[in-house]
């Protein structure tokens, strides 16, 4: 079974700032997708960026992007000029590539918690 | 406003009591999902439906139960069985296709006394 792990609780960066989130998975599988999702106070989730496996190119998003290694397994997402909107949770999330068609299966990591010191 | 609405919102319950947590979507996505979130556990799958009148079970799917009688609609019951009840609980909905983008409602806090 998939595992994703995020190794940091909690981060704090100062506004303007950039900081870093970690996030490590495990798979025996060689095509899926990674996704870092965003829960901020009101609790809404939404999507913030996401990567294909296939892909060798980082995808970007605005002021987020991310930085993928697929050989490590590991999928950091970058916050560059932070804003005060951007403190909430932050999820990285697993989904095999398999059954395409079907429900969207995720499997997520402990989330970190950003706070942005103004 | 499309959405997904989840109600109620906050939820005391005694122990060995059955509770239902609603979820409405008007997406018009096909898929829906439970998930229970625990701190510094991350989001974990406790029921998904593909479909109507079809469900699955996730990874933590003891305790509770599910019916998926209308494509927006996704009902998730919290029964006696469940040892530890309480928990935020967010609904989900996607199209069934490989975008791998869930659209989450604002979740229900259940609080078993």
């Amino acid at each position: 079974a998939q595992t994703v792990t995020q190794s940091q609780p909690e981060m704090s960066v100062q506004e303007a700032e950039t900081v870093t989130l970690s996030c490590t998975y495990d798979t025996s599988e060689s095509d899926y997708y990674l996704f870092w999702y965003k829960q901020p106070p009101s609790r809404q989730m939404i999507l913030v960026i996401r990567q294909e496996a296939y892909k060798q190119q980082n995808a970007t998003e605005n002021r987020f992007s991310v930085n993928f290694q697929k050989a490590a397994k590991s999928f950091s997402l970058k916050i560059s000029d932070s804003q005060l909107g951007d403190a909430a949770m932050y999820f990285c999330a697993y989904r095999s590539a398999r059954g395409i068609q079907g429900a969207q299966k995720l499997v997520f990591g402990q989330g970190t918690r950003l706070t942005i010191n103004p | 406003d499309g959405g997904i609405t989840q109600s109620p919102k906050y939820l005391f319950r005694k122990e060995g009591q059955n509770v239902t947590l609603s979820c409405e979507q008007n997406l018009n996505h096909d898929a829906m999902y439970w998930y229970r979130q625990d701190p510094g556990q991350g989001l974990r799958l406790i029921y998904y439906s593909q479909i109507v009148n079809d469900f699955q079970k996730g990874d933590i799917a003891e305790g509770y139960s599910v019916s998926r009688e209308k494509k927006e609609s996704f009902p998730l019951t919290v029964t006696s069985a469940q040892k530890n009840p309480t928990a935020f609980y967010l609904c989900a909905s996607s199209i069934n296709h490989n975008t791998g983008e869930l659209f989450f409602g604002e979740g229900s806090r259940l609080t078993v006394l």
